[in-house]
């Protein structure tokens, strides 16, 4: 039972490039979720999905795309890559009622 | 609007000390809450929530609707407590994190 995998661990990208971060679970959870980290800032709210077909914005979409066409998959877009995007993501997720969230390892990614 | 707020950015105690970590929310109807743990270089994971009213690693947090609160606490701390913690209250959904909080036992 690998959980929840994000792939790369670490990207370098130059300013105007984009790319997608990957995420997968194998525990068929529904709700899932990006977040990037900052330094001192804790953990922000990207996008969300409630299951397959469905996603929401958090407290800071701008600049991201998201789907959700799997229930195992939720890839994270970043059309054009800015500075200020320079953060670790990490993806989450959990079953709907039973609480606890299951997070991935991480990307940290720097754009340069 | 759903908010978490960790007030402390650095908590700094010796071994031995006893350790509370406050966590205030704000959501309109009755969250989900729960206390995660960052060790260095690991992933978050999740240390304990209140509908289980359990005891992990000698940490508790009880939920105060009245204050809006659930501090967590350790009556000892251990120089591995050492980590970010983080408090998350769940709703509308979302699953949304406070500042965290960094925890720095010395021996």
């Amino acid at each position: 039972n690998a959980g929840v995998t994000q792939t790369p661990k670490f990207r370098i990208l130059k300013i105007g490039q984009s790319m997608t971060l990957q995420c997968t679970q194998d525990m068929n959870h529904n709700y899932m979720y990006w977040y990037r980290q900052d330094p001192g800032m804790g953990l922000k709210l990207i996008y969300y999905s409630v299951g397959a077909g469905i996603t929401d914005k958090g407290e800071v979409p701008n600049g991201y795309n998201v789907s959700r066409s799997t229930t195992e998959d939720f890839p994270l877009r970043l059309e054009l890559a800015a500075p200020s995007q320079t953060s670790v993501y990490f993806c989450a997720s959990r079953l709907q009622g039973e609480g606890p969230a299951f997070f991935g390892q991480g990307t940290r990614l720097t754009v340069v | 609007a759903q908010r978490v707020t960790q007030p402390e950015k650095l908590l700094s105690v010796f071994k031995g000390a006893p350790v509370e970590l406050k966590c205030n929310y704000s959501y309109s109807g009755s969250p989900e809450l729960f206390w995660y743990v960052q060790y260095s270089r690991q992933r978050l994971q999740l240390l304990l929530r209140h509908i289980s009213r359990e005891s992990i690693k000698g940490f508790t947090a009880d939920l105060n609707k009245g204050e809006t609160s659930f501090h967590l606490k350790k009556p000892f701390a251990q120089e591995e407590d050492s980590a970010m913690y983080y408090c998350a209250s769940g709703g509308y959904n979302k699953l949304i994190f406070g500042a965290g909080t960094r925890l720095a036992v010395h021996p």
